[in-house]
């Protein structure tokens, strides 16, 4: 079954302890993103990843790192988490279809709370 | 950060009733308009990819249709179900890998 995978779903954590969200895709995508979600605002981009090995900034990277040494997994790395962190995280991956777009699969989130 | 955004923010509608909203987006750069219907504590579904201006898609009771010049598209559900009942979300993107989403619609069906 074509999936992307979080772990973990729910995650409480204190300030300035390094976590990490790791993010499985099994379709061979080349691009993957995290998002967050926030009440009343859209999902928003944190960071994308082109290919292995390259990844960029999306619009709220402050904070947040990440890395793509492998096609399948995405994982993004809170190295200092802050209570502004708290949020729901989404993975996705994604491909360029034939016919023109880009489809999308996303993850189930990650409930993140930081105290 | 690109304005993409939907109206109404939740919608409250009795079985059966029909209903639609609407998602307005920059009319410039368009690459693709998307519709996802996501349920609480589970992934966005992919409803709707949309690429052409004038498109009109269908899934059962579900459509949509898109305006690129005016930078609009509407969903319309008929003859809402309780299972219909999640929050919608439209995504703008002007590029391949870069979506913008605007902060949902909320509809409730109620039986």
């Amino acid at each position: 079954e074509a999936q992307v995978t979080q772990n973990p779903r729910y995650l409480i954590t204190v300030t300035g302890k390094k976590l990490t969200v790791t993010c499985s895709q099994n379709m061979n995508h080349e691009y993957m993103s995290w998002y967050r979600q926030d009440p009343g605002l859209g999902l928003r981009q944190i960071y994308y990843s082109m290919n292995v090995e390259v990844t960029d900034k999306g619009d709220v990277p402050e904070g947040y790192k990440v890395s793509r040494k492998e096609k399948r997994n995405f994982p993004l790395i809170l190295e200092s988490p802050s209570p502004n962190q708290t949020s729901l995280y989404f993975c996705a991956s994604s491909f360029v279809r034939k016919t023109g777009g880009t489809e999308a699969f996303f993850g189930q989130g990650t409930r993140l709370t930081v105290v | 950060i690109l304005n993409v955004e939907q109206s109404p923010q939740s919608l409250h509608v009795q079985e059966g009733d029909s209903t639609n909203f609407t998602c307005s987006f920059p009319s410039s750069n368009f690459y693709a308009l998307h519709w996802y219907r996501w349920e609480t504590a589970k992934s966005p579904e992919a409803l709707f990819v949309m690429t052409l201006n004038g498109d009109e898609k269908k899934k059962g009771r579900i459509s949509a249709t898109l305006n690129t010049k005016e930078g609009y598209s509407y969903l319309y559900i008929k003859g809402s179900q309780p299972e219909d009942s999640a929050t919608y979300l439209c995504a703008f993107m002007y590029n391949f890998n870069k979506f913008y989403f605007g902060s949902g619609t909320k509809l409730n069906v109620k039986p």
